[in-house]
């Protein structure tokens, strides 16, 4: 069970948009920034959001971020067969004292 | 360029140990948190321990407490993770990665990983 809750699976077309959300706690989201990380099993691991909104150079704008209270959410337009992968929503939980992850996102681009 | 890259996983027996370490360079290593992350066979990823830049504050994950200990040497812009009284549970791709903290007002964003390095831990 994730401190951080993500739904397992979401799905779209190519073209569509997508949102992934991310429930928490006032101990992590609600009092930290928010990362989402893209993960294709098997390979290194890609930062796509930091700081709830911000996107590192390289990430393309149709990847976004959102938080609101103690949950976070991802957005992608714009949908590619190459954005399939797993995505994990994650911050700081002071009351753990623990970097926590989300349970993680399978996208799958129909 | 950044680069972080581990070694040092292997198979080993249950209640065995190993030591990975992780070398980066491309950015000032003394001045970043350090993490280890792992996931196992069909799971999600699993933080498991952190190191401040200094190495004065360290965190681990419940399940390693007492078992694992992350240490770091800013003269070799190196980061280990020192892996005592293994279970098969800890059978993971073990990645490193720059960041893993936040304050109330900073956060290290776990930015930069390596490519991972697989532990088994079986008879």
């Amino acid at each position: 069970q994730s401190v951080l809750t993500q739904p397992p699976s979401v799905s779209a077309a190519p073209g569509q948009r997508v949102t992934i959300s991310c429930s928490g706690s006032s101990s992590n989201i609600g009092n930290h920034y928010v990362s989402w990380n893209q993960h294709l099993p098997g390979t290194v691991p890609k930062l796509l959001i930091y700081e709830n909104n911000k996107r590192p150079s390289g990430i393309p704008d149709r990847f976004s971020g959102s938080k609101s209270g103690t949950s976070a959410t991802l957005g992608i337009t714009g949908l590619q067969t190459g954005d399939e992968a797993d995505y994990y929503c994650a911050t700081w939980d002071s009351s753990l004292s623990a970097w926590v992850f989300g349970g993680g996102t399978k996208l799958t681009v129909l | 360029e950044v680069q972080v890259v581990e070694s040092g996983g292997g198979l080993v027996q249950p209640g065995g140990s190993l030591r990975l370490s992780c070398a980066a360079s491309g950015f000032t290593f003394s001045t970043y948190w350090m993490s280890w992350v792992r996931q196992a066979p069909g799971k999600g990823l699993e933080w498991v321990a952190n190191i401040k830049e200094d190495g004065s504050e360290r965190y681990y994950v419940d399940s390693v407490k007492g078992r694992f200990t992350i240490s770091r040497d800013n003269a070799k812009n190196s980061v280990y993770l020192q892996m005592n009284s293994l279970r098969a549970e800890d059978t993971a791709v073990y990645y490193c990665a720059r960041g893993g903290y936040c304050t109330t007002i900073s956060c290290w964003s776990l930015w930069y990983w390596g490519r991972g390095t697989p532990v088994t831990v079986s008879s």
